[in-house]
């Protein structure tokens, strides 16, 4: 069975950083692309980032590029986002997805179940 | 950025009747769009790729089509249990933009 179970939000101050991590299992973890995507409270979805199995190829939206960092360890199935200079507007709900293809950018046919990040003073 | 445009913002189906929603690019995303379910309190669910595949497990009563910057996903009889938020998402072009979402109700 698939899983990726996020960790790592909380409530932090603007300027702040947060370390978010999302634990994959149930898949060739290596072998597929994997994203980050926010959803802040009662909005839509936000894309935020992209990374490629091989961890050669990095993607970021404009509102957090420069910022956020997104990196993986295929030895230990990790994703992970390293958030700096954190601002009121990344509060949210952070998902780690599973694109649905190997090598092949796609749709995302696994969501954790999401790690609440606060940013507020 | 590619801007997806779903509409109408909310839709109103009686059970057994059929749903259509749409969602325009702003520029051509080939087939490049998957469409996704939300339910009141739920994580993001896959229903169709490619814009006409449907995901694993996906009921038949759903179906995608479309290409280029016009795509239509169909409920064909709506259940109690499709009440939710469907969003659009395009992969054709960084960054993979979704759309703003159509909530549909009974």
């Amino acid at each position: 069975e698939v899983q990726l179970v996020e960790s790592g939000g909380g409530l932090e101050q603007p300027g702040g950083s947060l370390r978010l991590s999302c634990a994959a299992s149930g898949f060739t973890f290596s072998d597929y692309s994997m994203n980050w995507v926010r959803q802040a409270p009662g909005k839509g979805l936000e894309w935020i980032s992209y990374i490629s199995s091989s961890s050669s190829i990095t993607y970021y939206a404009a509102s957090v590029k420069g910022r956020f960092t997104i990196s993986r360890d295929n030895a230990k199935n990790s994703l992970f986002l390293q958030m700096n200079n954190l601002r009121a507007e990344d509060s949210a709900v952070y998902y780690c997805a599973k694109d649905n293809r190997p090598r092949e950018i796609s749709g995302y046919d696994y969501w954790g179940q999401g790690t609440l990040v606060t940013v507020s003073s | 950025e590619i801007v997806m445009t779903q509409s109408p913002a909310t839709l109103s189906v009686s059970p057994g009747d059929r749903a259509t929603l749409s969602c325009r690019a702003s520029q051509t995303v080939t087939s490049k769009l998957a469409w996704y379910q939300q339910k009141p309190g739920q994580v993001p669910r896959l229903l169709i790729n490619g814009a006409s595949a449907r995901a694993s497990g996906v009921p038949a009563r759903f179906s995608g089509s479309g290409s280029g910057t016009e795509f239509t996903l169909t409920i064909s009889s709506l259940q109690s249990e499709d009440v939710a938020v469907y969003y659009c998402q395009q992969y054709y072009i960084r960054p993979f933009t979704f759309g703003g979402g159509t909530k549909v109700e009974i």
